[in-house]
């Protein structure tokens, strides 16, 4: 079974400044799609980025970007321009290609905290 | 357009008390799921509907939770009777049968049993 493992359960990041947030998971797949969910404190997550394993490209979208090492079983999210709004519960999350459907394995997650 | 609906917001009971949640998805989406997300975790799956059809019930505790979606729209996910370590916000999400992966969430059903 996949797992998926954030070893950071909470960071802190100035306003404006940029911050990093690690992720690893355990497959033996190769092709697999990573994602990363924000659950602000009104508890609706929603998607921040999405990657697909065959891709090489890194994803972006606007200030989040990621750093997917697929040797390494890596999948960070970097926030750029942290911005106050950006404070919330950020989940990394596993979804098989082989498996028809859209079954999420998340991992613990990531509280951050953005100050003024 | 409106977002994935549950109700309730919130509900204290006394362990051994049935419960159940209601969930309206997105219009159109065919695939439903029920997860649970103890404090300080991640969500964790209990069930998957494709349209009225339970695809995935391998985590739910089917001696207590049992989970219903009529006519492939709406969804009840019901504890009976309810533990304390039910405690828990119950989330329901939805999504379009593909593989883009991205889930809609609802703003979930806060459990505490006493």
């Amino acid at each position: 079974a996949q797992t998926v493992t954030q070893s950071q359960p909470e960071m802190s990041v100035q306003e404006a400044e940029t911050v990093t947030l690690s992720c690893t998971y355990d497959t033996s797949e190769s092709d697999y799609y990573l994602f990363w969910y924000k659950q602000p404190p009104s508890r609706q997550m929603i998607l921040v980025i999405r990657q697909e394993a065959y891709k090489q490209q890194n994803a972006t979208e606007n200030r989040f970007s990621v750093n997917f090492q697929k040797a390494a079983k890596s999948f960070s999210l970097k926030i750029s321009d942290s911005q106050l709004g950006d404070a919330a519960m950020y989940f990394c999350a596993y979804r098989s290609d082989m498996e028809y459907g859209n079954k999420l394995v998340f991992g613990a997650g990531t509280i951050l905290r953005v100050k003024s | 357009e409106a977002g994935v609906v549950q109700s309730p917001r919130y509900k204290i009971i006394e362990k051994k008390q049935p419960v159940a949640f209601w969930c309206n998805p997105i219009s159109g989406h065919n695939t439903l799921y029920w997860y649970r997300q103890n404090l300080g975790q991640g969500p964790e799956l209990l069930i998957r509907y494709e349209n009225e059809e339970a695809v995935d019930d391998s985590q739910l505790p089917k001696d207590r939770f049992s989970a219903e979606r009529l006519k492939g729209v709406d969804s009840t996910l019901k504890i009976q009777p309810a533990e304390l370590g039910d405690s828990a916000v119950y989330l329901c999400a939805s999504s379009l049968v593909s593989y883009t992966g991205e889930l809609f969430f609802g703003e979930g059903s806060r459990l505490t049993v006493l």
